[in-house]
């Protein structure tokens, strides 16, 4: 299996800008988790779906924010409009019911210029 | 609200050497999870531990959890460089159906020769 699959794996963007991060998780697994790592803040779980459904949202940061999962192949989190305070690095993980392990991707950096 | 603290948060030790790691959580959680992460690079899982007084080890790191302490210990035995990297640990929040994981700050550990 290739694992979980994050796109792009660097984005540099000017503020005001509208920023689209791309995952796809491990086939067959149902639960999809969005996180935010900065080294102030450390690593914070903005949002999570199980089968494509938004479970807990409560760690996203404000409206600017948004995450959907059209599949279970894909999820997208967006930023409009971006902010310099948005810089960070976003992984996404995913986990299949019955196993205890979330599996993280590599990564996307954000730096908002 | 559950908070995870791990300490030390920098630890820098000679090959050879053993310490421990330290992860306290506030609030009941049966399940512990720890990862490594080198720089620059995604987290991998290390250890899940899922229940009051597992042990689990992997070469020479050991985990613990004490559930009733809300307690979890990374143990380095004969520290080698190839260690060196960040180590997190996480809780779940217990109960429910909510798989949200609260990620300590993370441990640098820097092996010399």
């Amino acid at each position: 299996d290739a694992g979980v699959i994050q796109s792009p794996r660097h984005e540099v963007t000017e503020m005001g800008q509208e920023v689209t991060l791309r995952c796809k998780p491990i086939s067959g697994h149902d639960y999809l988790f969005w996180y935010r790592q900065t080294m102030m803040r450390g690593l914070e779980l903005l949002i999570y779906f199980n089968n494509n459904v938004p479970i807990d949202d409560s760690g996203m940061p404000e409206d600017r924010f948004s995450a959907k999962m059209p599949n279970a192949s894909f999820s997208t989190l967006k930023i409009q409009p971006s902010e310099p305070r948005d810089s960070a690095v976003y992984f996404c993980a995913s986990r299949v019911a019955g196993v205890e392990t979330q599996y993280f991707g590599p990564g996307t950096r954000l730096l908002v210029l | 609200e559950l908070k995870v603290e791990q300490n030390p948060l920098f630890l820098s030790m000679q090959e050879g050497k053993n310490y421990t790691i330290y992860c306290n959580y506030s609030t009941t959680s049966d399940r512990l999870y720890w990862y490594r992460q080198d720089p620059g690079k995604s987290l991998e899982s290390l250890f899940v531990l899922l229940s009051n007084g597992a042990v689990k080890q992997e070469g020479r790191l050991m985990a613990s959890l004490d559930t009733k302490a809300r307690l979890s210990t990374l143990h380095i035995t004969a520290a080698v460089h190839d260690l060196s990297a960040t180590y997190f640990c996480a809780a779940y929040h217990s109960g429910g159906s909510n798989y949200k994981l609260t990620f300590g700050k993370g441990t640098l550990l820097t092996v010399n020769p």
